[in-house]
């Protein structure tokens, strides 16, 4: 079985700052991939990121980074320079290499406000 | 475009009365799924198909039915719904089973009375 764990519910960050979304997962897959999602009040769902679990380095997209920690089976994202319109929910997710249906397991989202 | 699209995006309905979300991509890719989004609880799979005339359940299949007829379609069917199905849906495709981002359609709203 698969679980992530996102702790903040809410998450307020100043305009231009760097702001550290949380996740925790955990699985018994050997191999797996990490997602991170951006859900703007529009409701669509918007791919940010991914890290595979054999990767060396962490992964970076523009002003998104996810802080990659196995031992401790965490996978934060960071974003920088954060701007008005990251103000979103965030939800982060996994798929083990083992999992049926290609299925992602997500979290229950982080809601993130971005102040002027 | 590369686009997954669903149709109805909104949708009021009452108890009982069959009805059917479509989903359709045009990436060929082999893998469908569908998905529901409940406040607190993130998204859940509901079903998948790996390819043409296979599906398979997900993590909350029930009261729902899917098919996959063509590899581009993959309508979501709930024979009879009821209040506990109003929710938020999306239809996601993607090419590589083990790697490789889901590709979201804009996600349909459903309120049954």
């Amino acid at each position: 079985a698969q679980k992530i764990t996102q702790t903040q519910p809410g998450m307020f960050v100043q305009e231009k700052e760097a702001v550290t979304l949380d996740c925790t997962y955990d699985t018994s897959d050997p191999s797996y991939g990490l997602f991170w999602y951006k859900q703007p009040s529009s409701g669509e769902m918007i791919f940010l990121i991914y890290q595979g679990s054999y990767d060396q380095q962490n992964a970076t997209e523009g002003r998104y980074s996810l802080n990659f920690q196995k031992a401790r089976k965490s996978a934060n994202l960071v974003i920088s320079a954060s701007q008005l319109g990251d103000s979103a929910m965030y939800f982060c997710a996994m798929r083990g290499l083992r999992t049926s249906g290609s299925r992602l397991t997500f979290g229950e989202g982080t809601q993130l406000t971005v102040n002027p | 475009e590369a686009q997954v699209t669903q149709n109805p995006r909104y949708l009021i309905t009452v108890t009982g009365k069959k009805l059917t979300v479509t989903c359709s991509q045009n990436m060929n890719h082999e893998y469908m799924s569908w998905y529901r989004q409940d406040p607190g609880l993130g998204l859940r799979q509901i079903y998948y198909s790996m390819n043409v005339e296979v599906t398979d359940k997900g993590d909350v299949p029930e009261g729902y039915k899917v098919s996959r007829k063509e590899k581009r379609n993959f309508p979501l069917i709930l024979e009879s719904p009821s209040p506990n199905q109003t929710s938020l849906y999306f239809c996601a495709s993607n090419k590589e089973v083990d790697t490789g981002e889901l590709f979201f359609g804009e996600g349909s709203r459903l309120t049954v009375l």
